[in-house]
């Protein structure tokens, strides 16, 4: 299975100021995809990030507020844009098993914005 | 994808079977039912998956009824370490193109001494 390192682990940022995770996965895979779980809640995708080409946002999530990288087949970065309180959540990477019906999960970045 | 619809909550002892269910009624034919969990603070972890036959791995067991419409995950053995909250989620194949999973609300699960 698919070995997901997503950081930081957790952080504490000011309203206004942005953050940025990373998220690298010890094998290529085709599609990474990033979700957004706020306090109590289940989990909402964001956006799929596709290598060589633009990332494909969700209904609610746009590209200036959550704007995404993804440089190769192993890599991706998501940035959380202009913070306020209200995007206090934990963000999550996911990606497909290349062998697979699978998806696998990163362990999560918990956010918190004063 | 389907729709699905899990009790909230549930609770098992520690060491007897836990049978979660999951009703999808408007599952169509080319739409596999998978389960996932996720224990506090950490990423969803992968379950099971089917989309006819009963399936059987070292995790857990999922039983589909014949018309597809609703599903069981049983976990034979719960330790307290089950706790968590167990996601049903029906979509197509990967191979189709379509590859994120939609979550629903889950049930949580509480596996008590």
């Amino acid at each position: 299975s698919a070995v997901i390192s997503q950081k930081p682990s957790r952080d504490i940022c000011q309203r206004g100021t942005s953050l940025t995770i990373q998220c690298q996965v010890d094998s290529q895979v085709t599609m990474m995809f990033w979700y957004r779980q706020q306090p109590g809640q289940s989990l909402t995708l964001i956006a799929t990030a596709n290598q060589g080409s633009e990332a494909t946002y969700e209904s609610g999530f746009v590209i200036d507020k959550f704007p995404i990288s993804r440089p190769n087949l192993t890599f991706s970065t998501l940035t959380v844009s202009n913070l306020s309180p209200e995007d206090s959540s934990i963000y999550l990477c996911s990606v497909r098993d290349s062998n697979s019906e699978k998806l696998f999960f990163g362990s999560g970045t918990q956010l918190s914005v004063l | 994808d389907a729709k699905t619809t899990q009790p909230p909550s549930m609770d098992c002892a520690e060491g007897r079977a836990a049978n979660l269910p999951c009703n999808h009624s408007t599952i169509s034919g080319n739409e596999y039912v998978y389960w996932y969990r996720q224990i506090h603070s950490q990423g969803p972890q992968y379950i099971i998956h089917g989309l006819k036959n009963n399936e059987t791995n070292e995790m857990a067991s999922l039983i589909i009824t014949e018309d597809r419409k609703s599903s069981t995950l049983i976990l034979p053995h719960a330790t307290l370490r089950d706790t968590a909250v167990y996601y049903c989620i029906v979509r197509v194949g990967m191979n189709t193109g379509f590859q994120k999973l939609v979550f629903g609300t889950g049930t949580r699960l509480l596996v008590s001494p």
